[in-house]
C-alpha cells in the first residue's frame, strides 16, 4: 500500500546533528516531489524543505537554511534530511510528505513522523 | 507568526455548518492553489481539499473549499463529533520561495 515511513529521530544536544530518513512504497517515488514538514509540541505545521523529483532543485524555510540539507535516493525510494547545528527550537515531530502532481502544492501522502528532541 | 492567518478556534453544534477562513496575500493565496488538511488528535495530517476546491477520493462532500482573491475558506456542513480536529490551510509563497501553512484552527463540535 501507499506509505511513507520516517526514521532517525531521537534526542540530541544543541549544536549536534541528526539524519532523518523516509522510506516510500506503493507509488513511483522517482516521479514525486517530496517535502519535510515539522510540528513542534502543541504547535502548528511548519514547512521545512522541498525537493523536486529529479533532485535538481531544493528549497528551505528561512529558519533552517544553511543548517539542514534535503536529499533523495530514487533508486532506494528514500528521502533524507541532514540536520546540523541543531537548536532547541528544532524540537518537533518531523513528517515527510509527497507533493501532489501537477500545479498543486498540496501534500497528499504523509508519514507518521519521527520525533526530534534537542536538549542538553 | 504564520504567513497565512486562520482563526485559532471555531465551534458549532452537531448537524450545523462551520466556515474556517485562511487569509494570505498576492504572493501566496492570490497566486497559488490552496489546500486544506485535517489533523485528528494524535495522528498525522490528512489532505482534505486540494487545488482550492477539489476533494481527494474518500473525503465526504460535507467538506468544501473555495478561494477568492487572497483568502480561502473551508466549509464543513452536517457537523459530526468525529470532525473535531485541527484544520490547516497551506500553499506556496513565491516571495519566500517556500511552502506556507496557516496557524491552524481547532474545531469543537
Amino acid at each position: 500500500q501507499v506509505q511513507l515511513v520516517e526514521s532517525g529521530g531521537g534526542l540530541v544536544k544543541p549544536g549536534g546533528s541528526l539524519r532523518l530518513s523516509c522510506a516510500a512504497s506503493g507509488f513511483t517515488f522517482s516521479d514525486s516531489s517530496m517535502s519535510w514538514i515539522r510540528q513542534g509540541p502543541g504547535k502548528g505545521l511548519e514547512w521545512v524543505s522541498y525537493i523536486l523529483n529529479s533532485a535538481t532543485a531544493m528549497f528551505y524555510a528561512e529558519s533552517v537554511k544553511g543548517r539542514f540539507t534535503i536529499s533523495r535516493d530514487n533508486a532506494k525510494n528514500s528521502l533524507f534530511l541532514q540536520m546540523n547545528s541543531l537548536r532547541a527550537e528544532d524540537t518537533a515531530l518531523y513528517y515527510c510528505a509527497r507533493r501532489s502532481s501537477g500545479d498543486s502544492h498540496a501534500f497528499d501522502i504523509w508519514g507518521q513522523g519521527t520525533m526530534v528532541i534537542v536538549s542538553s | 507568526q504564520s504567513v497565512l492567518t486562520q482563526p485559532p478556534s471555531v465551534s458549532a453544534a452537531p448537524g450545523q455548518k462551520v466556515s474556517i477562513s485562511c487569509s494570505g496575500s498576492n504572493s501566496n493565496i492570490g497566486r497559488y492553489y490552496v489546500s486544506w488538511y485535517q489533523q485528528l488528535p494524535g495522528t498525522a495530517p490528512k489532505l482534505l481539499i486540494y487545488d482550492n476546491n477539489k476533494r481527494p477520493s474518500g473525503v465526504p462532500d460535507r467538506f468544501s473549499g473555495s478561494r477568492s482573491g487572497t483568502s480561502a475558506t473551508l466549509v464543513i456542513t452536517g457537523l459530526q463529533t468525529g470532525d473535531e480536529a485541527d484544520y490547516y490551510c497551506g500553499t506556496w509563497d513565491n516571495s519566500l520561495s517556500s511552502g506556507v501553512f496557516g496557524g491552524g484552527t481547532r474545531l469543537t463540535v
